[in-house]
């Protein structure tokens, strides 16, 4: 069964405070690996999408990572509107069209 | 451009009664998914549909439901509804759904409460 972990669960940091952010996998035949950004009340917001070990995507204080076992969503000198919870999702040749989620990160970002 | 939309935007229902969710696609869109997000965990996948024609079903009782219409737009339907169906019910749609990798854009959800 295709397996999703996010940690930590929640993430506290100072404005500026850099960190990552950790999604490992567990899967049968990964397809692609999705992160997503959930503001609260709102619907997940798209952010990268990585197909192969050793790809990475930058947008803007953000950059994501990949191998073959766990991603990385790197955040650099965050600013408190990077405040949401990250959410990591995969697709497989288990899961066909669906993604998979994890539980998401939890993050706070403070002044 | 209009992203994805979904009505309503919360609903109260009491247990046993049926809900109608909506979904309007991103113009362009032919593939729409539905997903369930209980409060705390991330969505779960319910139904996929391509063409007009489901394409991927997840782990939820016959008690749910869905269609697609030559628009493209969709319903998912849930009957004899329980205390545990509360919750946000996210729409994706993508351009395609027979395999490619384009990434699901989200609407907000239908925050359905069941009293």
């Amino acid at each position: 069964e295709d397996q999703v972990t996010q940690s930590p669960e929640a993430l506290r940091l100072q404005e500026g405070e850099s960190s990552s952010l950790n999604c490992s996998y567990t899967v049968s035949g990964l397809r692609g690996l999705f992160w997503y950004r959930q503001d609260p009340g709102k619907g997940p917001e798209f952010l990268f999408t990585l197909y192969s070990a050793g790809e990475e995507k930058e947008k803007e204080r953000l950059k994501a990572t990949l191998t073959k076992k766990e991603s990385f969503l790197h955040i650099t000198a965050p600013k408190p509107e990077d405040s949401a919870t990250y959410l990591c999702a995969v697709r497989t040749s288990n899961s066909g069209y669906a993604l998979n989620f994890g539980k998401g990160t939890s993050l706070l970002v403070t002044p | 451009d209009a992203g994805v939309t979904q009505s309503p935007t919360h609903l109260i229902k009491t247990r046993g009664q049926h809900v109608t969710l909506r979904c309007s696609p991103i113009s362009g869109h032919k593939s729409v998914s539905w997903y369930q997000q209980v409060l705390g965990q991330g969505p779960q996948f319910i139904f996929q549909y391509y063409e007009k024609e489901e394409r991927g079903r997840g782990n939820f009782p016959d008690r749910f439901s869905a269609r697609q219409f030559p628009n493209y737009s969709s319903e998912l339907n849930v009957n004899a509804l329980l205390l545990g169906d509360s919750a946000l019910y996210l729409c994706a749609s993508s351009p395609r759904g027979d395999g490619s990798n384009q990434p699901q854009h989200f609407g907000d959800g239908t925050r359905l409460s069941i009293l």
